[in-house]
């Protein structure tokens, strides 16, 4: 088990772009977040999925940000229409019940 | 969103003495739970301390819960230059979002050697 893995690591995209990241939890947890992290901040909520089901939204999370968990496995976060204020950490963690386990993040930047 | 406070925002201390760092919450809680996040790594769990509990010690982290005050601290002892980071109180709450799980601000500790 080689633990939470995210896809890519670096994003440039222009504004306006779509962008999807990957998240692969660690095998057999059931709980999957995204969070959204900004220089000297901690992680900010945007989501949780218990398997398949997505529990929660925050309302940091516009209609242009969409989250996906097909068959409780590997998950997708897409932001459409990228605008400059999207540029940050993003990081997705696994937990098969109270702690979660992080993956490295994905970083987008868009200019 | 965001649920916890750390307290302070940034402590700067010597290798070998004690670090200590607060959080404060706002809704009743399940369990909270202490991070820790170096420069350019990922968040690593260090404790959880249930909300029927007060008390609790793992090595050199030593971390309190007042649930009546809706606060919690994190005791490093005998610092090391290795512990510099910031350090991240997280709450999993009760009720409609239970096991949604909301971090604060964090707190940057730097140990100097």
């Amino acid at each position: 088990d080689t633990g939470v893995s995210q896809d890519p690591r670096h994003k440039i995209t222009k504004r306006g772009q779509n962008v999807t990241f990957r998240c692969d939890p660690i095998s057999e947890h059931n709980r999957l977040y995204w969070y959204r992290q900004t220089l000297g901040q901690g992680p900010e909520f945007l989501t949780y999925f218990q398997n398949e089901a997505q529990l929660e939204k925050s309302r940091l999370l516009s209609d242009r940000f969409s989250a996906e968990r097909p068959k409780g496995s590997f998950s997708t976060l897409e932001i459409q229409r990228t605008e400059q204020g999207d540029s940050a950490m993003y990081l997705c963690a696994s937990s098969p019940g109270l702690v979660a386990f992080f993956g490295q993040g994905t970083r987008l930047t868009v200019v | 969103s965001q649920q916890g406070e750390e307290d302070p925002q940034a402590l700067s201390i010597q290798e070998g003495e004690n670090a200590t760092m607060n959080c404060s919450y706002k809704t009743s809680i399940n369990n909270l739970q202490w991070y820790r996040q170096n420069s350019g790594r990922g968040l690593v769990h260090l404790i959880l301390i249930r909300s029927n509990e007060r008390e609790k010690h793992s090595g050199r982290l030593r971390v309190t819960l007042d649930t009546s005050k809706k606060s919690s601290s994190l005791l490093i002892t005998a610092s090391r230059a290795a512990d510099t980071a910031s350090y991240f109180c997280a709450t999993m709450n009760y009720g409609g979002s239970q096991g949604n799980l909301i971090f604060g601000k964090g707190t940057k500790l730097s140990v100097k050697p």
